[in-house]
Parts: C-alpha cells; sequence; structure tokens
C-alpha cells in the first residue's frame, strides 16, 4: 500500500508570505497527525484529526496555522503570514486506529522542510 | 516540556561496535514505542513497548522498559553505517498522541 505521502518535500519562502503544505495519509486511515520539528529541538505535537473533525489541536502554536481536512481524505496544514520560527520540519502521520494500542506504530510522512527566510 | 528526553543528544561510534541510547519520560506511561529518523525522511517505527513489558527485541534492536525509573533504552548490537540517524522515543500518556523528545543522533562510522 502506499505510505503517506507529504509534499512539498522542501519550500522556502520569504517572511510574510504564505504556505500550503499538503499530507495524503494512507487510504482508510481515519486519524492523522501533524508534528514539527525546529531544528535540534523535539518533535511537537500540532493536531490530530479523526475523519474531517479536529480532535485536538491544543499543539497548534497560534493562529497563523490553518489545518483542514475536507471530506477526510487529506489535510493541508496553512501557515499565514509565515514567520522565521515557523522554519522546520513539519511530519505527518496516520494510523487507522487511535493509540499505541497495536505494535505497528504510526505511519510518517517524509516531512516538508519549510525554511522562511 | 516534553515528556521524553534521549540521552545522549549525540552518539559517535566505529561499524560493528554497540550503541546505546536512553530515554526519561515525566508521567506514567501506557506504552512507548521508538523510531528512527534518516536524514531528509520520515519518521520509521522501529518497536513499540507496553507497560507490563521489560524487554522486546528485534532483529539487532533490543529495548528495556524500566517502569520504575521511568527510562527506557534502545542498544543497537553490531552497528552498521546505515544505521546512522536520529532516534526518538515516543510515549503514549493515555491521550494516546504520542509525545516524541529531543532525539539522539547517532553517527556510525565505517
Amino acid at each position: 500500500e502506499a505510505g503517506v505521502t507529504q509534499f512539498p518535500s522542501h519550500s522556502v519562502i520569504e517572511k510574510g508570505q504564505t504556505v500550503t503544505l499538503r499530507c495524503d495519509p494512507i487510504s482508510g486511515h481515519d486519524n492523522l497527525y501533524w508534528y514539527r520539528r525546529v531544528m535540534g529541538k523535539e518533535i511537537k505535537f500540532l493536531l490530530h484529526f479523526v475523519k474531517e473533525s479536529k480532535q485536538d489541536e491544543s499543539g497548534m502554536p497560534n493562529n497563523r496555522f490553518l489545518a483542514e481536512r475536507t471530506g477526510g481524505t487529506y489535510s493541508t496544514l496553512k501557515v499565514q503570514p509565515a514567520e522565521l520560527e515557523d522554519s522546520g520540519v513539519y511530519f505527518c502521520a496516520s494510523s487507522s486506529r487511535t493509540g499505541f494500542i497495536y505494535s505497528s506504530g504510526y505511519t510518517f510522512g517524509s516531512g516538508t522542510r519549510l525554511t522562511v527566510v | 516540556s516534553q515528556q521524553g528526553e534521549e540521552d545522549p543528544q549525540a552518539l559517535s561510534i566505529q561499524e560493528g561496535e554497540n550503541a546505546t541510547m536512553n530515554c526519561s519520560y515525566k508521567t506514567s506511561i501506557n506504552n512507548l514505542q521508538w523510531y528512527r529518523q534518516n536524514s531528509g525522511r520520515g519518521l520509521v517505527h522501529l518497536i513499540l513497548i507496553r507497560s507490563n513489558e521489560r524487554e522486546k527485541h528485534s532483529g539487532r534492536l533490543r529495548v528495556t522498559l524500566d517502569t520504575s525509573k521511568k527510562s527506557s533504552s534502545l542498544l543497537i548490537t553490531a552497528s552498521r553505517a546505515a544505521d546512522t540517524a536520529s532516534y526518538f522515543c515516543a510515549t503514549d500518556v493515555g491521550s494516546y498522541i504520542p509525545t516524541f523528545g529531543r532525539g539522539t543522533s547517532l553517527i556510525v562510522h565505517p
């Protein structure tokens, strides 16, 4: 089966511009997660979708970030306007069930490396 | 602050040596997972250990869990250059949202 796909793989934008990241989860996976890793720091949770609904968005840093998952399939994460501190790698993950209740873990995409200059 | 913290932050060894990384966490967990991230790639799930387990093996990987000390270790035996990557532990504290640390950067010299 196809894995979790993220694009673009890299994006370099200027401060103040808008960027939209996309994540295509594994087909049939209801749960979709966004994470971010700023250089040298931990991988931080941003939000969790169950189908098209936001289950938990407690990790979203501020209102410049908007995540959507229309139709419960792919998800987008828009940053508008982008700031320098938004630079980092944005990961998406999907799972068919919630929680570590099975041994195969979550399937992560390759990430989008965002650089704001 | 993050739930899991990996130690050391960086580890450099020669091919064939064993690599040991540790993870400490703060609150009680249901499960703990280890992931690997190769440069420029996504996170790859390595192994899961449940809170009622003490040790698990998968190929050259050995994971231990000590819930009394709130710590886990990942041992990679007979390391290879291809093991060069960042390694993260992720804990599940009941919210079913995996919580990651900063990771250990492992370099294996051929």
